[in-house]
């Protein structure tokens, strides 16, 4: 079974630029989330989708940041404008059902210059 | 509001050494779920363990056990005659099932090393 697949795993922007993460859940699974993991830190949600439904982007800076899973399956995030403290590691994880484990990602590192 | 606290920073030991990684969280649920991921160099966050509000009891898995303990609202995990291979940042993580629509929070994390 294929597990969650993101892309691209590394991106080099400068600021001001626009970027987006693509996310691929494993098969079946419902639940989508996106987290942004600071160097030195623990994963911090961004926003999480029941299918195409995004049930809680209380954390997500609507100013600049936009998520869509369109069809209840892939996702994609974007950033417009990047700004230099978005650099971070990008991951995305599923899960099937409300209280199973999360499986993640390899994660999207981004560095704005 | 749920939270989930990783006193210890940064762990060095010698191979062989045991360890025990702390991890205390805040709930105000009756209903929720405990998760410990294992986070090596490479990434990518592997689930470790699971552990619902309503079972105690403790668990072993090879050289893995954890200890959750309500009365103290503490979910230890402790490795023994740990191995080098077990360097890498370990999370403890929450999931509020009653009125937190299971959002799953994240510890800081443990960054564990292992010496030869």
């Amino acid at each position: 079974e294929a597990g969650v697949v993101q892309s691209p795993r590394y991106k080099i922007i400068e600021k001001k630029q626009p970027v987006a993460f693509w996310c691929n859940p494993i098969s079946g699974h419902n639940t989508l989330y996106w987290y942004l993991q600071n160097l030195g830190q623990g994963p911090e949600l961004l926003i999480r989708y029941e299918n195409e439904e995004a049930v809680d982007d209380s954390q997500l800076p609507k100013d600049r940041f936009s998520a869509e899973r369109l069809k209840g399956v892939d996702s994609t995030l974007k950033i417009q404008p990047a700004e230099l403290g978005d650099s971070a590691v990008y991951l995305c994880a599923s899960r099937s059902g409300n209280t199973g484990e999360l499986f993640f990602g390899e994660g999207s590192r981004l560095t704005v210059l | 509001a749920q939270k989930v606290t990783q006193a210890q920073t940064e762990i060095s030991v010698v191979e062989k050494e045991d360890v025990t990684l702390d991890c205390v969280y805040e709930t105000r649920d009756t209903t929720y779920y405990l998760f410990w991921y294992k986070q090596p160099p490479s990434g990518e966050l592997v689930f470790l363990i699971r552990r619902n509000s309503f079972d105690e009891q403790n668990e072993i898995s090879g050289r893995y056990s954890w200890n959750f303990q309500k009365s103290t609202s503490s979910f230890n995990f402790t490795i023994t005659a740990s191995q080098v291979v077990d360097s890498a940042v370990y999370f403890c993580a929450l999931s509020e099932g009653d009125t937190g629509g299971f959002k799953t929070i994240f510890g800081a994390g443990t960054r564990l090393f292992v010496k030869a």
